[in-house]
């Protein structure tokens, strides 16, 4: 069975960087009908899409993240990360990372989501 | 980009059914057959109930369905049960190859 966890700080300090880093369990990631995604959930409200990148190497973002968001993925480890830079209280969420299929037609299995709080 | 449009809440009581709306544009819901719906409860990841706009996977009940009508996707909830009760996301592909979350819809089983 496919398991994702996300693993990173739990705290960041306003305007550094924080990072997560996604790791795929029971199946590999190098696959061309799915890409690797991130969804955040501030506490309390909805969902949000951050961005998704596929195996290749391609990478989508959300455009009201776009200038503050760096995605990688690492195929050897069966990995992918997100880097999201100058961080405010307002990114402060609960972030999932999740497979998603081509066209980010559905996400089929989620992390169980890790709490990064910006705090000084 | 602009969140899809759902009601804040609905309700209803133990073996009614209700539908969950999900307004887009042409640019995203009503251009592509590429629309999802989540359940979530609290304190849990989303869980994918509905994809390509009418598609269930494996393992989720039939009493789910969902359709389309031009802009705007729906979610059917057939037989409610107190274990549907939870927060309903939809979601849908864009023309700028992005993806985009509906604000989300509590829904309470009376």
């Amino acid at each position: 069975q496919l398991q994702l966890q996300e693993s990173g700080p739990g705290l960041v300090k306003p305007s550094e960087t924080l990072s997560l880093t996604c790791t795929v369990s029971g199946g590999s990631i190098s696959s061309s009908n799915y890409c690797g995604g991130w969804v955040r959930q501030p506490p309390g409200k909805g969902l949000e899409w951050v961005g998704s990148i596929f195996y290749s190497g391609a990478t989508y973002y959300n455009p009201s993240l776009k200038s503050r968001v760096t995605m990688s993925v690492d195929t050897s480890k069966n990995q992918f990360s997100l880097k999201l830079s100058s961080v405010t209280a307002a990114d402060t969420a609960v972030y999932y990372c999740a497979r998603m299929g081509t066209n980010f037609r559905l996400s089929d299995h989620w992390g169980q989501g890790a709490l990064v709080t910006v705090s000084s | 980009q602009s969140a899809l449009t759902q009601p804040a809440s609905v309700s209803g009581s133990p073996g009614q059914s209700i539908t969950i709306s999900c307004t887009g544009t042409t640019s995203d819901v009503g251009g592509y057959n590429f629309v999802s719906w989540y359940q979530q409860h609290p304190g849990t990841a989303p869980k994918l109930m509905i994809y390509d706009v009418t598609n269930r996977p494996s393992g989720v009940s039939n009493r789910f369905s969902g359709s389309k009508s031009g802009n705007t996707a729906s979610l059917t909830i057939s037989g409610l049960q107190p274990e549907d009760e939870a927060d309903y996301y939809c979601s849908s592909y864009t023309s700028s190859t992005t993806l985009v979350f509906g604000g989300g819809t509590k829904l309470t089983v009376l």
